[in-house]
């Protein structure tokens, strides 16, 4: 059984460039979550996609967006890369309608912006 | 907005020893679930343990339990017969129910750096 797998797993950009990141989630899931976690500190939510729409959304601004494919698989995008969005790109995929909905985590992206 | 404190940044343990990590969080919410992760060098979040606040019974994997005081708003892993594979940031994270129709994020603590020493 496959488990949440991101790609690429490093990159490295430049500022105002733009940047597309990849989430397959655990066989069985269909809800697709997306968190970002700069150096030492705890994972910060992005936003989540069930059924191909964004479900919820952090406190992020619209240069971060996404899309989610009809397989569950998802991306996520940003325009315009700041220094400061440099961090690992964590996604998670849960299966929506169980009371647990545990989220299971992909060993992410880390992103660079120089 | 509910939030999730972990007022160690780093602690240690001795191979074979137990230590046990403190996690403190904030809702008016009455049904919810807490979490702990554990990130390895790896940088892979692991899930070690979920607790359901409805549930007073604490929550057991193995070496890992959890102290659940919902009263306090309270939420300790506990790590007996430590190895050095447990050595690794770990992350106390609290999410609403579901079924409150609520919010699905999890909302994560800064994390506790967790070292064993041979």
């Amino acid at each position: 059984d496959a488990g949440v797998t991101q790609s690429p797993t490093h990159l490295i950009k430049t500022r105002g460039q733009q940047v597309t990141l990849r989430c397959s989630p655990k066989s069985g899931h269909d809800t697709v979550s997306w968190y970002q976690q700069a150096l030492g500190q705890g994972p910060q939510f992005i936003f989540q996609y069930y059924e191909e729409e964004e479900r919820q959304r952090g406190n992020f601004p619209d240069r971060f967006s996404g899309h989610q494919f009809p397989n569950y698989s998802s991306e996520l995008n940003v325009n315009a890369l700041l220094l400061g969005d440099s961090a690992l790109y964590l996604c998670a995929s849960s299966e929506t309608g169980l009371a647990e909905e545990t989220q299971y985590f992909g060993p992410g992206t880390r992103l660079l912006v120089l | 907005a509910q939030t999730v404190t972990q007022s160690q940044p780093e602690m240690s343990v001795q191979e074979a020893e137990t230590v046990t990590l403190s996690c403190t969080y904030d809702t008016s919410e009455s049904d919810y679930y807490l979490f702990w992760y554990k990130q390895p060098p790896s940088r892979q979040m692991i899930l070690v343990i979920r607790q359901e606040a409805y549930k007073q019974q604490n929550a057991t994997e193995n070496r890992f339990s959890v102290n659940f005081q919902k009263a306090a708003k309270s939420f300790s892993l506990k790590i007996s017969d430590s190895q050095l594979g447990d050595a690794a940031m770990y992350f106390c994270a609290y999410r609403s129910s579901a079924t409150q129709g609520g919010s699905e994020k999890l909302v994560f603590g800064k994390g506790t750096k967790l070292t064993v020493n041979p």
